[in-house]
């Protein structure tokens, strides 16, 4: 079966950027999407296939995809973008989703 | 709006039996294809099964399969999740989720979940 991995958790200074990947085995033919979930709340689609932003999401959100890893990139990150982030793929007729990366916005 | 509102957890114990619903409104629920996924506390996300818009075609992960059954109920605007043989690794909160028409395996709607929890 499919896995996909990601950090633990990323920090990331306010203002700055914070990257999170998400590593699978030629994950770079695949279309992958982002969800960001806060505490006691559902998740929120933030990117899908690859680099594409739901409406309603800041330009701050941007993602890539190639060869094995693929990475959503957060910019200017702020207070409120403190959340777990999960990537996911479709793959052979299952929906794979990453562990979680803990962002913590310092 | 997209509104998708769950129903049907609880208290349950091992070897029990809980179905789930999913009451959705603000689309047309017969064109949308629908997943359930759970969260097992403080752990991450879990796909659990998938229906497609008429409910012929199914999909089921291996941790699931054989215990619990999908379905919906498209005059009733409604998404189910029959849960038998239930064990207490099954506790989680289970959200149902909604995909994109256009791309495949994305889900861009959620409910806010309903919480199973196995135990004696």
């Amino acid at each position: 079966s499919y896995e996909l991995t990601q950090p633990l958790s990323v920090s990331v200074a306010l203002g700055q950027t914070a990257r999170i990947t998400c590593g699978g085995n030629n994950i770079g033919s695949k279309n992958v999407h982002w969800y960001q979930q806060k505490p006691g709340q559902a998740p929120v689609l933030v990117i899908y296939r690859d680099s594409n932003r739901p409406s309603g999401i800041p330009e701050r959100f941007s993602g890539s995809n190639s060869g094995n890893t693929a990475t959503l990139t957060i910019s200017r990150a702020q207070a409120g973008d403190e959340a777990d982030y999960y990537c996911q793929v479709w793959d052979s007729s299952t929906w794979v989703f990453g562990g979680g990366t803990k962002l913590t916005v310092l | 709006e997209v509104q998708l509102v769950e129903s049907g957890g609880g208290l349950v114990q091992p070897g029990g039996s809980l179905r789930l619903s999913c009451a959705a409104s603000g689309f047309t629920f017969s064109s949308y294809e629908m997943n359930w996924v759970r969260q097992a506390p403080g752990k991450g996300l879990e796909w659990v099964s998938y229906i497609s818009s008429s409910g012929s075609t199914i999909y089921y992960a291996d941790s699931v399969k054989g215990r619990f059954t999908i379905s919906r109920d498209n005059a009733k605007n409604s998404l189910y999740l029959q849960m038998n043989s239930l064990r207490a690794e099954d506790t989680a909160v289970y959200y149902c989720a909604r995909e994109d028409r256009m791309v495949r395996g994305v889900m861009v709607s959620w409910g806010q979940g309903t919480l199973v929890t196995v135990s004696s």
